[in-house]
């Protein structure tokens, strides 16, 4: 079975600080996915990756930035963390088209900026 | 603008009984449409993926539904059991150059005993 780990469940972090949320799959996937999933929204994408140092933004980039070294691991960095960036993040890899592979998520973790 | 919209809400049945959740969707013209299923406090799991030319498609006591002409999708659940609890969400991606994935904001299921 495909396993992405995320490596942080739970994080509590104060304003300003820097976070780092890392990402790992198993499955030699193209494609990498860092969403956020807020009370009654859609998950909005934050930034996606096809191939190894290659990254797109997604929806809603601002305040973050994203690092994929390596095929199996994609990194989401928030600089200078906010308390409007309290969320659950939800890591994602796909193989094939960005758009038709399916994703697969892993179990998420949810950030508290104090 | 691409919108997905799921209903209801939030629903409450008893164990055993079946129950739709139902999806509608403005997204123009569209590639695919995806059910996902997502137990709380975790990652959600996919539970189908249809394209337009596909209409109904299974998964155990999962079966999606897609009219394409109505944009509208509906996911039945048979025989729910406890372990159905969970947000279901839909999918749709947009079929142009930026083959957007547009999430709903999920309905959320309660079965209980």
């Amino acid at each position: 079975d495909v396993k992405v780990t995320q490596s942080s469940r739970y994080l509590v972090k104060r304003t300003g600080e820097k976070v780092f949320l890392e990402c790992v799959q198993d499955m030699d996937h193209e494609n990498m996915f860092w969403y956020r999933q807020d009370p009654g929204l859609g998950l909005r994408l934050i930034y996606f990756s096809y191939d190894v140092k290659m990254k797109e933004k997604g929806d809603i980039p601002e305040g973050y930035s994203v690092s994929r070294e390596k095929k199996e691991r994609f990194s989401l960095i928030l600089e200078s963390a906010s308390t409007n960036q309290t969320s659950m993040y939800l890591c994602a890899s796909s193989f094939g088209g960005v758009s038709t592979g399916e994703l697969f998520f892993g179990e998420g973790s949810r950030l508290t900026v104090l | 603008k691409n919108q997905v919209e799921q209903s209801p809400q939030s629903l409450i049945i008893l164990e055993g009984k079946n129950c739709t959740l139902q999806c509608n969707y403005t997204v123009s013209p569209f590639s695919n449409l995806r059910w996902y299923k997502q137990d709380t406090g975790r990652g959600p799991v996919s539970l189908t993926i249809m394209t337009f030319s596909e209409n109904t498609k299974s998964n155990g006591r999962y079966t999606a539904t897609l009219d394409a002409d109505t944009k509208q999708s509906s996911l039945h659940i048979t025989a729910s059991q406890l372990s159905d609890s969970a947000s279901y969400i839909c999918v749709v991606t947009k079929m142009d150059s930026s083959y957007k994935l547009i999430f709903g904001s999920g309905t959320r299921l309660l079965v209980r005993p």
